[in-house]
């Protein structure tokens, strides 16, 4: 119940098409919801996060689309660039106190010119 | 954001030597710390929760007598690999959460250290 399943695993999207990655979660008591991107060889940065009382968040090109009843969030790059390649993760956290992040296992974006 | 910082960026040690990782909040008091470890093209495995003032908190599955973690004040974790293996060689991160740890914070990252053990 702990987990966070992220998907695909692998994502290859052309210079200005839109990237996708969908990520499930089972604990309900789940109230966080960041995404995080990460270089090789550098620690991940946090991208945007949402909680469940909003159904969408926007900053500049990415948006998070969060449905509550289905357990499913989801992260959309529009206009995606190659500078935008990385590796995503999506995790879940129960806020207040010093909770742990759940991750998610990974998605590695490849944006091709 | 929020700035957490590690050091060393990188360290190369002998097998059974200890190496020790160190974590800082910048900008802000973290009363909890965490530590992951990264092995190539994976996600971040959770090894431990760092506390101010008391024992850190393990994962299932880590030593904790192999990896020691201190937490001397409010913006200062250190991990110590003790008698470090090559399959100890890994990439740790530490991460921390902004404010106090409410609806509003956020948990920022710091930029991990490269261990190779030879």
């Amino acid at each position: 119940q702990q987990q966070v399943k992220q998907s695909p695993q692998s994502l290859i999207v052309q210079k200005g098409g839109i990237s996708i990655i969908n990520c499930a979660y089972e604990n309900t008591a789940f109230d966080y919801f960041p995404w995080y991107q990460q270089f090789p060889g550098k620690g991940p940065a946090l991208l945007i996060a949402i909680r469940p009382d909003v159904s969408e968040k926007k900053e500049g090109r990415f948006t998070i689309s969060f449905n509550k009843s289905a357990k499913q969030f989801s992260l959309h790059i529009m206009d995606s660039q190659p500078g935008d390649s990385a590796t995503y993760f999506c995790a879940a956290s129960i806020s207040g106190g010093y909770n742990k992040l759940i991750f998610g296992a990974g998605t590695r974006l490849a944006v091709h010119p | 954001g929020a700035v957490v910082s590690q050091h060393p960026s990188w360290v190369i040690c002998k097998s059974g030597t200890s190496v020790k990782i160190e974590c800082r909040s910048l900008d802000f008091q973290a009363t909890t710390m965490f530590w992951y470890r990264q092995f190539p093209k994976q996600s971040l495995m959770l090894m431990a929760t760092s506390n101010e003032g008391s024992k850190a908190t393990y994962e299932q599955g880590v030593e904790k007598d192999k990896f020691l973690i201190n937490h001397a004040s409010l913006t200062l974790s250190t991990l110590t690999v003790t008698s470090a293996h090559p399959e100890d060689s890994s990439f740790y991160i530490c991460s921390a959460w902004d404010r106090a740890g409410g609806p509003t914070d956020t948990q920022y990252f710091g930029p991990g250290t490269r261990l190779t053990v030879l």
